[in-house]
């Protein structure tokens, strides 16, 4: 059964750094793409960016592109979300997905994880 | 970027009838690479429709998805209780991979 599990919920202050996962499991990790969506209280989803474990390869929305940084570690199977410094307006919920298709990706976002809520406040 | 205007904003509806959800591109999507989710509150999307029409695994077919190029619908032929949730459209042919702002599906 594939599975994404999200680490538990945050809260920190302005300016304080952070690194979110998501654990990958099975399925064979580094051939799908994995990526990341915010969705700030009681509003739509926001694309953030991707990453193909594989390779590497990141790709960003570039409304995110120098606020966040996404990585991957294979020998782990875990997909990373990281701030350098937080702000308030990063208070959201976050999601990872699995992207269907192997590296074409062709197939949508077909398994979530449940989420990580990351509160920023002073 | 390829901008996804969904329309309506909110629908309500009765069970037992049908729904027809629009999403609208600003541009042509490569492939036809458009999915359709269903998010209700509290959880996780759920991926219904992949491909502009191809139904994910385990989704009724009473729900479908049709449309190519900068139009597409999402259609469930007769709302259960279950369907009645947020529906999100995305594009994931061209990258930033941009989702519309959702249609809510409430009940009448």
């Amino acid at each position: 059964e594939v599975q994404l599990v999200q680490s538990g919920a945050e809260v920190k202050e302005p300016g304080q750094s952070l690194k979110i996962s998501c654990q990958g499991s099975g399925y064979s990790f580094t051939t799908y793409w994995i990526g990341w969506a915010r969705q700030m209280p009681g509003k739509g989803l926001e694309w953030m960016g991707i990453i193909y474990p594989g390779n590497s390869d990141t790709r960003y929305n570039p409304s995110f592109e120098g606020q966040v940084t996404i990585s991957a570690d294979r020998s782990v199977s875990t997909a990373y979300l990281q701030w350098s410094s937080l702000k308030a307006s990063d208070t959201a919920m976050y999601y990872c997905a699995r992207r269907g298709g192997g590296i074409s990706g062709s197939l949508g976002d077909d398994h979530w994880g449940q989420g990580t809520l990351v509160t920023v406040s002073s | 970027e390829v901008v996804l205007t969904q329309s309506p904003g909110t629908v309500s509806l009765s069970p037992g009838e049908r729904a027809t959800l629009s999403c609208r591109a600003s541009q042509g999507v490569p492939n036809n690479y458009l999915a359709w989710y269903q998010q209700k509150p509290g959880q996780a999307p759920r991926l219904l429709i992949f491909g502009a029409s191809s139904r994910a695994t385990g989704i009724p077919d009473r729900i479908s998805g049709g449309g190519s190029g900068t139009d597409f619908t999402l259609t469930i032929s007769r709302l259960e209780p279950e369907d009645f949730a947020v529906y999100y459209c995305q594009q994931y042919g061209r990258s930033p991979y941009t989702f519309g702002q959702g249609t809510k599906l409430e009940i009448k």
